[in-house]
């Protein structure tokens, strides 16, 4: 099946430093991707959609000046967690849909701590 | 607004069946489908239905009546590595995924 690789898949920062989580789709294009973030036994979150070539569409509540998220290809999404605050830890899960058909694949997720 | 209804959470015993429930209210729809996620671990797709009836896959079958906003994911012949969070899932007509808030199956031995 489709294989989204999600890097890295764990990561401590510091208050006040940015990080960045790549989403990439290894033997499929995606036009679209998807990021969420999951808070510990809570539901997956919509942040944003983000399709190649243009800007993301953030879903409200999200900030898009702190989480900037770059799709600059069919295969890679980057989101990138600036002046990160330990409220920003969290686990935050990409996916990615294919150019052909509907079904969404989603990356392994990435663990995210602020120090 | 739109909706996705799923059980909180349900217990069933080892070898033995268990269906989880989902019912939807969606603007649109181009498809539903259900993710097995393990605590700690991103969803895993398990399943697509966007025509009515049943789609069999080995030991996980389910279920789409799109007239009735219904759908059910079927586990048989459980296994302990089955205990995990079941999420139902709905794609709108903007291709947005409406998330139901997920079911907690507990096996037990």
């Amino acid at each position: 099946g489709a294989v989204v690789s999600q890097h890295p898949s764990r990561v401590i920062c510091k208050s006040g430093t940015s990080v960045k989580i790549e989403c990439r789709s290894l033997d499929f294009q995606a036009t679209t991707m998807f990021w969420y973030r999951q808070f510990p036994k809570q539901s997956l979150m919509l942040m944003a959609t983000s399709n190649e070539g243009s800007k993301a569409t953030y879903e409200q509540g999200v900030e898009k000046d702190k989480f900037l998220i770059n799709h600059a290809s069919l295969t890679l999404s980057t989101l990138t967690v600036t002046s990160a605050h330990p409220e920003d830890s969290s686990f935050y899960i990409c996916s990615a849909r294919a150019l052909s058909g509907n079904t969404i694949y989603f990356g392994e997720g990435s663990w995210l701590t602020v120090v | 607004g739109q909706n996705i209804d799923q059980p909180t959470e349900m217990t069933a015993t080892e070898g033995a069946i268990v269906q989880i429930n989902c019912t939807y209210q969606t603007s649109g729809f181009n498809g539903l489908f259900w993710y097995q996620q393990h605590a700690g671990e991103a969803p895993t797709f398990l399943s697509y239905n966007v025509l009515d009836g049943l789609e069999e896959k080995g030991r996980f079958s389910s279920f789409l009546s799109r007239s009735k906003g219904y759908s059910y994911l079927l586990l048989k012949e459980l296994q302990m590595k089955d205990s995990a969070s079941y999420l139902c899932a709905v794609m709108d007509s903007n291709y947005q995924l409406i998330w139901g808030a997920g079911t907690k199956l507990i096996i037990k031995p």
